[in-house]
């Protein structure tokens, strides 16, 4: 069965500085790993994928991850935090292939960037 | 506008009762999911589907029904309402290629 974990409730950072927010996965074939964001009292929105190809990926906001099939982690960063980042955050994963799987998520990363 | 709405945004109710949350989608995408967000468990997926007519079970499906008679329409119905169920629940959809696209959410209040 595939998994996901954030090992990380919360990260504080000050602003300026560089973030990291960890993501690890378990899944029996190729995985598609995602993260989203999700501001107050919103749904989530999409911040950058892997499905194949270039290990670091980089999405929307200056967000980049990086792919480590060996560790099989998934961690998102951003050389310079904002104020404006700090919301939670979601990794998730699905089995390349399997169409028919659903997005399996993390339990979410609470970013705290202060000014 | 095209996009993915969930109504109501809040809802309270009583134990027992039945209450259904809607979910429409203006992508005419093939899959809808239900998630769950609770406060430290994340998104726990209920129930989803893959085309009209055809769905299956999550991780959390007990209490809960869904139907898709039509592509844009994915209601989730709590057929007895339990306090456990007092949740934010999403909706979202997807084509098969692109990411998931959510709805804003019901925050739903069991009394």
């Amino acid at each position: 069965a595939q998994s996901v974990a954030q090992p990380e409730d919360q990260v504080n950072v000050a602003e300026g500085n560089p973030l990291t927010v960890k993501c690890t996965y378990s899944v029996s074939g190729n995985p598609y790993l995602f993260w989203y964001v999700q501001y107050p009292n919103r749904g989530l929105q999409f911040l950058l994928k892997y499905i194949t190809g270039d290990n670091l990926v980089k999405g929307s906001y200056g967000f980049e991850a990086e792919f480590n099939k060996s560790q099989t982690s998934f961690h998102l960063k951003k050389p310079s935090a904002l104020v404006s980042d700090s919301a939670l955050y979601f990794c998730a994963v699905r089995e390349g292939g399997q169409a028919g799987t659903a997005l399996i998520f993390g339990k979410g990363t609470t970013l705290s960037v202060s000014s | 506008d095209a996009g993915i709405t969930q109504s109501p945004r809040y809802k309270i109710t009583e134990t027992g009762r039945q209450v259904t949350l809607m979910c429409h989608q203006t992508w005419s995408h093939s899959y809808m999911f239900w998630y769950r967000q609770d406060l430290g468990h994340g998104l726990r997926l209920i129930y989803y589907s893959a085309a009209a007519d055809i769905t299956d079970k999550g991780e959390v499906p007990d209490g809960y029904v869904v139907s898709r008679s039509k592509t844009e329409n994915f209601p989730l119905t709590l057929e007895s309402a339990t306090r456990s169920q007092t949740s934010v629940y999403f909706c979202a959809s997807w084509d098969g290629g692109s990411p998931l696209h959510f709805g804003n959410g019901t925050r739903l209040t069991v009394t």
